[in-house]
Order: C-alpha cells, then structure tokens, then sequence
C-alpha cells in the first residue's frame, strides 16, 4: 500500500490498552475539528469531531477532547483492538468557510499483541 | 450508496507533461475538494468546488486548476508536471453547507498515485 508518512511520531500500545493521541491545531479561529483514521492504501475514513463550543464529545470507543486555549485536541481510544492501527490526522475548519480543512502531521499507532 | 471513486488509482507520467485526475463524488453531495498527499508534507489542501464554482483554494501554484460539472463530478488538472508532484492525490465528497457544521464531514476516496519521472 502507499507510505502515508515516513517519519510520522509512532504510538505503539498494547492490545487492551486505552491510546491517547496528541494534536496541536494551528488556528484560533478555527471552529470545527475532525478525527480521521487512515489505513495504508485507503483515502482518511471519518472517526468523531466537534464543534469549539463544546471541550468533550464521545462516540462509540472514542472520546475527542479540545482545549482552546491552548489550541490542542486529543483521541482517547478505549480498549485498543489491532483494527485501530493506522495513521491518525487531526483536522481543523471553520464552519463558514466551506470544505476547507487543515490537516495535522498525523501520528501512526501501532496495536502490539 | 457508493463511495467516492476516484480514476484512475495509479499513474506515472514524466516530467513536463500534464495529468487529468478525475472523482465522483456521493450522489447528492455537492462540494469535492482536492488534497495532495506526501511523506514530507502531509496532506495538504488544494482547492474546493461546490456548484461548478471554486469556492477555496490552497497555497498551490497556478499548474494545478480543476473544475466541477453539473453533475457534481470534478477532474483535477496539473500542468507541466515536476518531479515533486509525485504524491497520492485524495479526493472527498461532503454536503458542504456553510454554517452546518456536520454538513463538513468529508468522504474521501482511495486516492490517486502520480508518480512523474
């Protein structure tokens, strides 16, 4: 499949565990913020966002956090199973702007057995 | 429904010529944006049509253009093809409707692989 990112900052967690992965945002203005999961040879497949009017948002297994003040979003993955590796983005929008989003560099998680 | 489908998945071209990318995008959805993919970049915006009309556009040069039917369907274009424009390049359907949030959420397809020479 296709090298999503050579040097991308590599999480490795053992299968059971929770994962927390780290994303720092670029733009205060920014007002809506999602979470893709990328698998090698597919396109970034949609997991959970928010809107910056909310800081907690929980969807099946994951929970998205985001502090604005520091400009900072997190992926809490509960339960890590070996179909959760893959590379995961952070990507941030404003919502009157249209389809318009700004990717974060990505983190690869690896699921040890 | 079906996904997005993006054509052709593989491609290598040389340097200087020019490559048409195409994507179809969700029945009903009306925005296709274009990103480029590398190692060393990420993934990087390149331009939003919603309605025939580019409605946002990335900091890429002039040798990338694209353009969007009546039918929702967009090509992507790039002119003069560089060696540095080898990259995977994903294509994503979303409703796009400004001010609704949820409406922003994008499909992506599997991406097209340009490889110049």
């Amino acid at each position: 499949g296709e090298s999503v990112g050579l040097h991308l900052p590599t999480l490795s967690v053992q299968e059971g565990d929770n994962s927390i992965i780290n994303c720092a945002y670029s733009n205060s203005a920014s007002d809506y913020f999602i979470w893709y999961k990328q698998e090698s040879g597919k396109g970034p497949q949609f997991i959970i966002d928010i809107r910056s009017n909310m800081d907690k948002r929980q969807g099946q297994r994951v929970t998205v956090l985001l502090n604005k003040t520091v400009k900072h979003l997190s992926l809490q993955i509960a339960a890590t199973q070996p179909g959760d590796s893959a590379v995961y983005f952070c990507a941030e929008n404003r919502v009157n702007y249209g389809q318009n989003f700004v990717f974060g560099p990505g983190t690869r998680l690896s699921v040890l057995p | 429904k079906a996904g997005v489908t993006q054509t052709p998945r593989y491609l290598i071209k040389t340097r200087g010529q020019q490559v048409t990318l195409s994507c179809s995008p969700i029945s009903g959805h009306r925005s296709v944006s274009w990103y480029q993919q590398t190692p060393g970049q990420g993934l990087q915006f390149l331009f939003e049509y919603f309605s025939e009309t580019q409605r946002n556009k990335g900091n890429f040069p002039g040798r990338f253009s694209g353009r969007q039917f009546s039918n929702s369907r967009s090509e992507m274009n790039v002119s003069t093809l560089e060696l540095g424009d080898s990259a995977l390049y994903l294509c994503a359907s979303s409703l796009a409707l400004k001010g609704t949030p949820a409406s922003l959420e994008a499909f992506f397809g599997q991406g097209t692989r340009l490889t110049v020479v």
